[in-house]
């Protein structure tokens, strides 16, 4: 099955720096790499998603990056704001009907 | 809207009872799932269920079962708890077709099993 890892497993940065989020995965066959958040005492929020046949997506101050050949993806967060705090997941999915796997998580702390 | 809507928010379980979360999305969508969350483990499926009538097995179903009776609910059952069941359980939903996939989940069920 898939496996994805992630790290850091904890980033800290000052607020207005930017923040950066790695993944691998191991399947060759994902082709969908959602990113989720999770505020403190609520469940994850997709926050951005790529799919295989795009390289780069960006949403305001949130970017996805996505590197088939070396199966890696990353979240990159500009210009950092103290509620950017929170914990991200990176995902993978195979095509079709298969479940998503998770990354283990990064805990994003923003230093005002 | 609610959502996914989970119960009960926080329990404390003898080791060998038996447990239910309940589960009710209200968005009609065809896909539910359980995951637990653990520290430096990530989110990690229990089971799912495509449809309504239908489940399936995900990473860690031992210990665990579900079922769905109908659309709305997927309730998470705990025959006889055990410690290493002691988690942060998350319900999930998805539309299986059309909006690519995009989790919706509830805001958790603390579970410690003493």
């Amino acid at each position: 099955g898939e496996n994805v890892e992630q790290h850091p497993s904890t980033l800290s940065v000052q607020e207005g720096d930017s923040a950066v989020i790695k993944c691998t995965y191991s399947d060759s066959a994902s082709n969908y790499f959602p990113w989720y958040k999770q505020e403190l005492g609520k469940g994850p929020q997709l926050i951005i998603d790529i799919r295989s046949n795009v390289g780069e997506k960006k949403d305001q101050r949130i970017a996805v990056t996505l590197n088939k050949t070396a199966k890696h993806f990353s979240l990159h967060i500009t210009e950092t704001q103290p509620e950017d705090s929170a914990v991200y997941f990176c995902a993978a999915r195979p095509g079709g009907y298969q479940k998503v796997t998770f990354g283990t998580g990064t805990k994003l702390q923003v230093i005002p | 809207i609610a959502g996914i809507t989970q119960a009960p928010t926080s329990q404390i379980l003898a080791a060998g009872r038996r447990m239910t979360l309940r589960c009710t999305q209200d968005m009609r969508h065809n896909a539910m799932y359980w995951y637990r969350q653990d520290l430096g483990l990530g989110l990690r499926l229990i089971h799912y269920s495509n449809t309504a009538g239908t489940t399936g097995k995900g990473e860690v179903p031992d210990g665990y079962s579900v079922s769905r009776a109908n659309t709305d609910d997927f309730p998470l059952t705990l025959a006889s708890a055990v410690p290493s069941q002691t988690s942060v359980y998350f319900c999930a939903s998805s539309e299986v077709q059309g909006s690519g996939g995009e989790l919706f989940f509830g805001e958790g069920s603390r579970l410690t099993v003493l």
